[in-house]
């Protein structure tokens, strides 16, 4: 079934690296993405990856993508307080009359001072 | 700016109301979604709509509304008949269904009294 899997928490101090992790479903994904949420906000597109893609960096974000064993990570480097939120996984899946985001429950990132 | 607009921030209904949740965009979008987001979980598709005077049913539809008469405009009604409505809700658009990324609003948080 169509299911993303991410840890519920990660705890990090500030100026250490973040990893945040997803496993995906369908091998057939062409995007994947990551979205961050603030408290109250609506989701924010950070990145995305194509899927013949095994590694993509923007600034701080790395995001690594294993097909193989369909497993996604966002890593943060030299993580900031304002980095803490909820980070969020998402897959495409195809079929039927349109293509359709399938989301993770969402990673809390707390940050420590 | 660009982007898309969520109104009210935060709306309270009482059991038996119907309560209309505006969203509307001006990125020329052609395709624009309703989610709702519950403590713990991801993201549920409720409506989605690629072209104005369509939509179709995401994966929680019952006891929803929507109508989409205008390219810029996809408002959701959460019925009577919606037995938990009590959730956060996010509007997105994407330049086409299902294929490209998809931009969020802020977000409505509704509580029924």
């Amino acid at each position: 079934g169509e299911d993303v899997e991410q840890s519920l928490f990660l705890s990090v101090r500030e100026g250490d690296s973040s990893v945040i992790n997803c496993t995906y479903t369908d091998s057939s994904s062409t995007y994947l993405y990551w979205y961050k949420q603030e408290p109250g906000a609506g989701l924010q597109l950070l990145t995305y990856i194509f899927s013949n893609m095994d590694m993509k960096q923007d600034q701080r974000l790395t995001v690594l993508l294993n097909k193989k064993d369909k497993h996604l990570s966002l890593r943060i480097a030299d993580t900031q307080t304002g980095d803490s939120a909820i980070y969020f996984c998402a897959e495409t899946i195809y079929g039927g009359a349109t293509n359709k985001l399938i989301f993770g429950t969402g990673t809390l990132l707390a940050v420590q001072p | 700016d660009g982007g898309i607009t969520q109104s009210p921030k935060y709306l309270f209904r009482k059991e038996g109301q119907n309560v209309t949740l505006s969203c509307e965009q001006n990125l020329n979008h052609d395709a624009m979604y309703w989610y709702r987001q519950d403590p713990g979980q991801g993201l549920r598709l409720i409506y989605y709509s690629q072209i104005v005077n369509d939509f179709q049913k995401g994966d929680i539809a019952e006891g929803y509304s929507v109508s989409r008469e205008k390219k810029e405009s996809f408002p959701l009604t959460v019925t009577s008949a919606q037995k938990n409505p009590t959730a956060f809700y996010l509007c997105a658009s994407s330049t086409q269904a299902g294929s490209d990324t998809q931009y969020f609003g802020p977000g409505t948080r509704l509580t029924v009294l």
